[in-house]
């Protein structure tokens, strides 16, 4: 089945810190990828869509210079997170798209904890 | 403003029951649906969609339902078993498969032995 590799699984980091977080989809083509950021007990929200070889498509409420996004391959999206700070610890998850038969479906990657002290 | 919905933030049902999660949207602009399953510190492991076209889709042991015209739908898990406990979300799409999924809050499902 289609696998999406998010790497890394956990991280550290000091405030003013940029970290950087990788998502890969591993035998098919990502045309879009989605980031999505989830506190604790809470929903996973919407971030960014990443389009491969263009601007990423940021959602309402979420800073653009801090939150960098490249797609610039067709299989790997970056979430860059830069001059973190502690209100930005949290669990990071990317997700793409991709069809099967009639349906399609969005797979996601196993996500990486943040921890900004 | 919430588009996707999911009122129950918790249930509990006895092992070999039926679990019943529920979820409402207010976009009538989607038309597609899916429900994720996941544990925490993972990312959600999908589980079943269904399209607009259709009113029930059933794969194994999980049958989602879809009302159109209540903007509801409902996963059902049968029988349930200790595995199924866990936090599922319901997530809704405008259709492109390129488009982005909303979530629910997610409703945390515990299977009681």
């Amino acid at each position: 089945g289609a696998v999406v590799s998010q790497h890394p699984s956990w991280v550290i980091c000091k405030s003013g810190t940029s970290v950087k977080i990788e998502c890969r989809s591993l035998d098919f083509q990502a045309t879009t990828m989605f980031w999505y950021r989830q506190f604790p007990k809470q929903s996973l929200m919407l971030m960014a869509t990443s389009n491969e070889g263009s601007k990423a498509t940021y959602e309402q409420g979420v800073e653009k210079d801090k939150f960098l996004i490249n797609h610039a391959s067709l299989t790997l999206s970056t979430l860059t997170v830069t001059s973190a700070h502690p209100e930005d610890s949290s669990f990071y998850i990317c997700s793409a798209s991709l069809k099967y038969g009639a349906n399609y479906g969005y797979t996601f990657g196993s996500g990486t904890r943040l921890t900004v002290v | 403003d919430q588009q996707v919905k999911q009122n129950s933030p918790s249930l509990s049902v006895q092992e070999g029951r039926i679990s019943i999660l529920n979820c409402d949207y207010t976009n009538s602009m989607f038309d597609y649906f899916l429900w994720y399953k996941k544990y925490p510190a993972e990312g959600p492991t999908f589980l079943i969609s269904i399209s607009s076209i259709k009113d029930k889709n059933e794969d194994g042991r999980f049958t989602v339902f879809l009302n159109k015209s209540a903007k509801h739908l409902s996963l059902h898990i049968v029988p349930s078993q200790p595995g199924d406990s866990a936090v599922y979300f319901c997530a809704a799409s405008a259709g492109h498969r390129d488009d982005k999924i909303i979530f629910g809050k997610g409703t945390r499902l515990h299977i009681l032995p």
